[in-house]
């Protein structure tokens, strides 16, 4: 089964900083990777999809890479802003589902 | 529709109630898939219909849950004898291809609290 984590689980930064929130999985085999955002109480928001032969996609402020032979995928914020604050979860999706991991809760102090 | 429609947006049922949970995707989406999300964790896979057809139901924890999409576009997940460890959020996303090789969009949920 496809294992997913997420590092770190929470992260806290000043206005205006630059950051990367890192996703790993355990099987190569994928066909894309998609990064979301949760706010509390709310559902999913799409950020960014990746497709197996990319190795990123960038919008606006975000870029994610993706290294399917090592497992790996990055999301980077640039200029991180208070809006920003939210949960972001990685998925894989290995066929006719996504498997997820715990997200990385983050905070931006105005 | 513009998005995917969950309702309702939060339902308390006793212990051993039935509960149904609707879906409405986006329209012309084939592929609809639903997710449980507990507090704190990402979401698990549940079950997964193309068009009218319920492809993969190997998410479901038990015979309790059962899922429907009889006429290929709204979906409905039913909970009978709802249980304390049934409470979480219910999600619901469509994708236009088969595979979801374009990506999923999410609803924004159903949460059950189960008391």
């Amino acid at each position: 089964k496809q294992e997913v984590t997420q590092i770190p689980a929470a992260l806290s930064v000043p206005e205006g900083e630059n950051l990367v929130l890192n996703c790993s999985f355990t099987d190569s085999a994928i066909y894309n990777l998609q990064w979301f955002r949760q706010d509390p109480g709310k559902g999913l928001t799409s950020l960014l999809l990746i497709q197996s032969s990319q190795r990123e996609q960038t919008s606006g402020r975000l870029n994610a890479s993706l290294d399917k032979s090592s497992g790996r995928s990055t999301l980077y914020i640039a200029a991180s802003q208070p809006g920003d604050s939210a949960t972001y979860l990685c998925a894989v999706n290995v066929g006719n589902q996504f498997y997820f991991g715990t997200g990385t809760s983050l905070t931006v102090i105005p | 529709g513009a998005g995917v429609s969950q309702s309702p947006r939060y339902k308390v049922a006793k212990r051993g109630q039935d509960v149904a949970l609707r879906c409405d995707p986006i329209s012309g989406h084939v592929s609809l898939f639903w997710y449980q999300q507990a507090l704190g964790q990402g979401p698990e896979f549940l079950t997964y219909f193309q068009n009218e057809a319920q492809l993969d139901k190997s998410g479901l924890p038990s015979d309790r849950f059962f899922a429907e999409r009889p006429e290929g576009s709204v979906s409905t997940l039913k909970i009978q004898r709802t249980q304390q460890e049934d409470s979480a959020v219910y999600l619901c996303a469509s994708s236009l291809e088969l595979s979801g090789a374009v990506g999923y969009t999410f609803g924004s949920g159903t949460r059950l609290t189960v008391v």
